[in-house]
């Protein structure tokens, strides 16, 4: 069964750049690796989602190594608005013909100004 | 758009009773999805919808049941509420096949249950 690892709290400054890494083994060889947000009193938010090496969009990067046992997700220049909790979020690599999704347990990521 | 919507948004409930958690999207999604989300232990599948009259068991599906009434609502019924469904739980959906990677996920409904 596929397992996720992600700190499960990191601490920042208004402006720095911040990197979570999520590790996982056994995930789904074909399958996307995504991250989502959550503010308190929400549900959680896409933010972004990968296969392998480098996606950037308007919010984050994301990276990915080529054994695609872990992935980092950076986002530039925090702000308080980006204290949330954020997920990965990866497929099974034995679950068959039916998609098995395994959710990380999140990290809270607190911004300080 | 509304996005995904969900009532109520908290209830209190005795053991024993029964209640229907409400859920609609105005995506024009096929797929929806109900979680429950406890602390230490993340976002955990409950049931989930692949298209309107069709339903699958998820990861913890037992004490609860559901209904794709059509496109637009999926129901989780609680028949017997037990203490331990005392949880947040979010519906969300997802806009083509099942158990999609990319999923909107409504507010949520805070159930405590006594």
């Amino acid at each position: 069964l596929a397992k996720t690892t992600q700190p499960i709290s990191m601490d920042s400054y208004e402006g720095q750049e911040v990197n979570i890494t999520c590790s996982h083994n056994n995930i789904a060889t074909n399958d996307y690796i995504t991250w989502y947000q959550q503010f308190p009193s929400q549900g959680p938010r896409f933010i972004i989602q990968g296969y392998k090496t480098k996606v950037t969009n308007e919010v984050a990067s994301l990276f990915i190594p080529a054994d695609r046992k872990s992935s980092t997700l950076s986002l530039p220049r925090v702000s308080l608005s980006d204290t949330a909790v954020y997920y990965c979020l990866v497929g099974d690599l034995h679950a068959g013909n039916n998609r098995k999704l395994i959710w990380g347990l999140g990290t809270s990521l607190a911004v300080n100004p | 758009n509304a996005g995904v919507t969900q009532t109520p948004k908290f209830q209190v409930l005795k053991t024993g009773q029964s209640m229907t958690l409400q859920c609609a999207q105005d995506m024009n999604h096929n797929s929806m999805y109900w979680y429950r989300q406890d602390p230490g232990m993340g976002l955990r599948l409950i049931y989930y919808s692949a298209s309107e009259g069709t339903t699958d068991k998820g990861e913890v599906p037992n004490g609860y049941n559901v209904s794709r009434l059509n496109k637009r609502e999926f129901s989780l019924r609680l028949e017997s509420a037990a203490p331990s469904q005392t949880s947040v739980y979010f519906c969300a959906s997802s806009e083509t096949v099942p158990l999609s990677y990319e999923q909107y996920f409504g507010p949520g409904t805070r159930l405590t249950v006594t």
